[in-house]
């Protein structure tokens, strides 16, 4: 069984604050998503990452796989009221079209 | 633009009730997937499409059955609902290569069994 774990669950800072959220686990990841969820919405995908030690950068977003590809951090640089959401890292831990959710961090930036 | 629909944002139904949840995806994707979403707990999958009239399940299939009768449509089915089946239930499609496999969502149906 491949056990997932995404922290802190919840986050509330300030805008222009950073923050960062892990996603681990005790197995390998193949390739590893991060999405986006916003109130009342489906989650929308915000990058992949697939080689081990890949960094990605959109805008303010810094995502890191880690160099074992068990680990991802997702960095957010001067946080910003619409940063606010629930992001979720989803592996795939072989190949197949399914991916597994992690429980989510619940992050709100406080204008 | 690309678009995911579910049937209803909101749904109460009663204990014993059959529930349809329907979905509809326009981008010609082979794979589609149903997944409740409880706080804490993430996404999980209940079933999921590959292709036309075939399924598999996914972590949490008990009490629920699925129907894919064409590409575009995949209906979720609570045979007899009951309270601990109240949840937001996300649907979503996906491409079997290319795309780096980008799921993408419905907006949801929050279903309360009563």
């Amino acid at each position: 069984t491949q056990l997932l774990e995404q922290s802190p669950q919840f986050l509330s800072i300030q805008e222009g604050e950073n923050l960062t959220v892990y996603c681990n686990s005790s197995s390998v990841f193949s390739s590893l998503q991060w999405y986006r969820q916003e109130p009342g919405e489906g989650p929308v995908l915000l990058v992949t990452v697939v080689t081990g030690g890949e960094v990605k950068k959109l805008k303010r977003l810094t995502f890191q796989f880690g160099d074992a590809r068990k680990d991802s951090s997702l960095h957010i640089t001067a946080a910003q009221p619409g940063d606010t959401g629930l992001y979720l890292c989803a592996p795939r831990w072989a190949a197949g079209n399914k991916l597994t959710f992690g429980g989510g961090t619940r992050v709100l930036v406080k204008p | 633009d690309v678009k995911v629909t579910q049937s209803s944002r909101y749904l109460v139904k009663r204990t014993g009730e059959k529930v349809f949840l329907e979905c509809v995806q326009d981008m010609d994707h082979e794979n589609m997937f149903w997944y409740r979403q409880d706080p804490g707990l993430g996404l999980r999958l209940i079933y999921f499409s590959y292709d036309v009239k075939m399924k598999e399940k996914g972590d949490i299939p008990e009490g629920y059955s699925v129907s894919r009768e064409k590409k575009e449509r995949f209906s979720l089915i609570l045979e007899s609902a009951s309270t601990n089946q109240t949840s937001m239930y996300l649907c979503a499609s996906s491409r079997t290569s290319g795309g780096a496999y980008e799921q993408f969502f419905g907006p949801g149906t929050r279903l309360t069994v009563l």
